[in-house]
């Protein structure tokens, strides 16, 4: 079974800190993502990466930044955090570009910013 | 412009009836869809998935019918149990479920024991 683990359930911050959360996957996998949930509004895209180093902007990059160093682990980081990125941050992974494989998600950050 | 829509919010049925998911889109190059259930506290779960070379995928009681002239989808859940209740989230992708996906703003079913 596939494993996304994210490092924190829940944390609360204050505005202005910068904030890093942290993603590990235990399959191998090439993808990985960062979506914010709200409520109306879906699931919706931060940043991905195909591959160690790189990075593209998903549909909200806006406010974020990434990092992957390493295959298995995918960091999203608030350079200065607002009250409007007060959400549910889930991290996904995948297993290749076209290998028709449905990503995994781990159980999500739920971020306060105060 | 929302690619992935899905229309009703929520949807309450009787256990053991037939829950129907819908889910519309508007672009005509995705080409793979999938199904996610979601508890609340926890990370979406990959419940089915349809190739656009196909109109009918099943897996027990879920069945994800695919109506590409339409550009619609549905979900069905038969019989509905208790445990079903969850929003669900449809999602699209055009080059695989391993790319990016759109996802849609989800629908809460309440299945009433």
């Amino acid at each position: 079974d596939v494993k996304v683990t994210q490092s924190s359930r829940y944390l609360v911050k204050r505005t202005g800190e910068k904030v890093f959360l942290e993603c590990v996957q235990d399959m191998d996998h090439e993808n990985m993502f960062w979506y914010r949930q709200d409520p109306g509004l879906g699931l919706r895209l931060i940043y991905f990466s195909y591959d160690v180093k790189m990075k593209e902007k998903g549909d909200i990059p806006e406010g974020y930044s990434v990092s992957r160093e390493k295959k298995e682990r995918f960091s999203l980081i608030l350079e200065s955090a607002s009250t409007n990125q007060t959400s549910m941050y889930l991290c996904a992974s995948s297993l290749s570009l076209g290998s028709n494989q449905p990503q995994h998600f781990g159980d999500g950050t739920r971020l306060s910013i105060l | 412009d929302q690619q992935v829509k899905q229309n009703s919010p929520s949807l309450s049925v009787q256990e053991g009836r037939i829950s129907i998911l819908n889910c519309d889109y508007t672009n005509s190059m995705f080409d793979y869809f999938l199904w996610y259930k979601k508890y609340p506290a926890e990370g979406p779960t990959f419940l089915i998935s349809i190739s656009s070379i196909k109109d009918k995928n099943e897996d027990g009681r879920f069945t994800v019918f695919l109506n590409k002239s339409a550009k619609h989808l549905s979900l069905h859940i038969v019989p509905s149990q208790p445990g079903d209740s969850a929003v669900y989230f449809c999602a699209a992708s055009s080059q695989g479920g391993s790319e990016k996906l759109v996802f849609g703003k989800g629908t809460k079913l309440t299945v009433n024991p």
